[in-house]
């Protein structure tokens, strides 16, 4: 079976620091592995995925994931926060056997405080 | 154009009344999803569309009824919804499943429907 689950319901952050929200995985078989942010009632915006190749993608808005498959863990970075990326967070994983299934994370609220 | 676009923006509806939830996407993705969401918890897959064709049900009450009359269009009928219904929804679309499952899902901003 195919999961991610998000540890924190919550990170709060300070304006310009940097900023990490946690993802880990259970797969079977190459994981493909996404971050979606959503603001409030709007819709999931895709921000980036791993496929395969470098651990450390970067997407959009200047954010980054690394990869680690020995931790099992797709963490979101961005090195300076800014106050207009408090949004909630999701991390998804496509199931490697089913490609119609999305499973989303429980999701991350980010407050960045100025 | 990356857009999918939802009507309408939200809607009200009582238990007995009927309606449709319509979604639209110009990028030519042939697989497209409907999704229910509650307040601060993750989407939850409904349907998947794939070429057109219903490929998953995941096992949604007869009261939603989807439809998806062309590659370009996705419909999700509402008839006797229950106050529990009410939520965002979601219709999202992405590159033909057939093509590989690294491409990514474009979603919409949602149809925020109350049932009273």
């Amino acid at each position: 079976a195919q999961s991610v689950a998000q540890p924190e319901d919550q990170v709060n952050v300070a304006e310009g620091n940097p900023l990490t929200v946690k993802c880990t995985y259970s797969v079977s078989g190459n994981p493909y592995l996404f971050w979606y942010v959503q603001y409030p009632n709007r819709g999931l915006q895709f921000l980036l995925k791993y496929i395969t190749g470098d651990n450390l993608v970067k997407g959009s808005y200047g954010f980054e994931a690394e990869f680690n498959k020995s931790q099992t863990s797709f963490h979101l970075k961005k090195p300076s926060a800014l106050v207009s990326d408090s949004a909630l967070y999701f991390c998804a994983v496509r199931d490697y056997y089913n490609f119609n299934k999305f499973y989303f994370g429980s999701g991350t609220k980010l407050n960045v405080k100025p | 154009d990356t857009e999918v676009t939802q009507t309408p923006k939200h809607l009200v509806m009582g238990m007995t009344n009927k309606k449709s939830l319509k979604c639209e996407q110009h990028m030519g993705h042939r697989a497209m999803y409907w999704y229910k969401q509650k307040a601060k918890k993750p989407p939850e897959l409904m349907f998947v569309y794939s070429y057109e064709k219903l490929s998953i049900n995941e096992s949604v009450p007869s009261r939603f009824s989807p439809e998806c009359p062309n590659s370009s269009l996705l419909n999700l009928h509402l008839h006797a919804l229950q106050p529990e219904d009410s939520a965002l929804y979601l219709c999202a679309s992405s590159q033909a499943l057939s093509a590989g499952g690294h491409y990514e899902q474009y979603f919409g901003p949602g149809t925020r429907l109350t049932v009273t």
